[in-house]
C-alpha cells in the first residue's frame, strides 16, 4: 500500500507559538505533497503543492510567509504555521503523490490521517 | 475553471438499504474521478477512481461509481448500507489535461439508521 503519516495528530499551543507539522510517505517516494486544510464540516481547500528541492506554489490567499513549507526530501514535507493564531485552529491533511509507478497510479494522491491544531 | 458538484450535504439511509451519492463534475474534457471517504478526525482513504476504460468502478466496502460522460456524473453506490459506512464522502476531480491539482466536492455526511 502507499501511507502517508503525519505529526503530531493533535496540537495545542499558545497564540504567538510556531507550529511544525510533518508529513511523511513510509513506503513510496513523493515528488509531489500537498497541504490542504479543513474546517468543520467542510470540505478540503488546498493550501499549497510542495515540490521535492523547490519552492512551495501556494493558493491564492494563503499566506506564504504565515505557513512555510519544505519539502528537503522525497518522503518528508513539513508545515509550520508561524506566530499561530486562534483564527489558525483547523485540521490540516497533508497528501502525497508517487514519483514513479503505473500511470494509472501516478494521479492517486495519498492522504495521512490529519493534524488537528487548537490555537488558544 | 474545474468544479464539483456532490447534491446533498446529507444523506440518511437506513440499515440494508441502497446507498447513492451523487456528484457531478463540470468539464468538457473528461477528468480523472475519485472518491475518498472519511471518518471523524480522520484523513482520506481512498474509495475508487476512474481514470481510463470501463465506466464502472468497483471500489473498496462494496462501493462502486459509474462514469456517465453524458450526464458529466460520478454517482457512488453501495447495494447495502452498513452502519460502519457512516462518514463524510467526497467526490474529486484532477483534469485529464493538466498537472496535479485536486479538486474536491463539498462533501456528502451519509448516516446509517439502524
Amino acid at each position: 500500500g502507499a501511507v502517508v503519516s503525519q505529526h503530531p495528530s493533535w496540537v495545542i499551543c499558545k497564540s504567538g507559538t510556531s507550529v511544525k507539522i510533518e508529513c511523511r510517505s513510509l513506503d513510496f517516494q513523493a515528488t509531489t505533497m500537498f497541504w490542504y486544510r479543513q474546517f468543520p464540516k467542510q470540505s478540503l481547500m488546498l493550501m499549497a503543492t510542495s515540490n521535492e528541492g523547490s519552492k512551495a506554489t501556494y493558493e491564492q490567499g494563503v499566506e506564504k510567509d504565515k505557513f512555510l513549507i519544505n519539502h528537503a526530501s522525497l518522503t518528508l514535507s513539513t508545515l509550520t504555521v508561524t506566530s499561530a493564531h486562534p483564527e489558525d485552529s483547523s485540521f490540516y491533511i497533508c497528501s502525497a503523490k508517487r514519483t514513479s509507478g503505473r500511470l494509472l497510479s501516478a494521479e492517486t494522491q495519498y492522504f495521512g490521517p490529519g493534524t488537528r491544531l487548537l490555537v488558544l | 475553471a474545474q468544479s464539483v458538484t456532490q447534491l446533498g450535504s446529507h444523506v440518511s439511509v437506513s440499515e440494508g438499504a441502497l446507498v447513492l451519492l451523487r456528484c457531478n463534475y463540470s468539464s468538457s474534457v473528461p477528468p480523472y474521478l475519485f472518491w475518498y471517504v472519511q471518518y471523524p478526525n480522520q484523513g482520506l482513504q481512498l474509495l475508487l477512481k476512474y481514470t481510463t476504460g470501463a465506466t464502472l468502478v468497483k471500489g473498496i466496502n462494496g462501493f462502486e461509481a459509474e462514469f456517465k460522460k453524458s450526464e458529466t456524473s460520478f454517482h457512488l453506490t453501495k447495494p447495502s448500507a452498513h452502519m460502519s459506512d457512516a462518514a463524510e464522502y467526497f467526490c474529486a476531480v484532477i483534469p485529464n489535461n493538466a498537472g496535479n491539482m485536486l479538486t474536491f466536492g463539498g462533501g456528502t455526511r451519509l448516516m446509517v439508521k439502524p
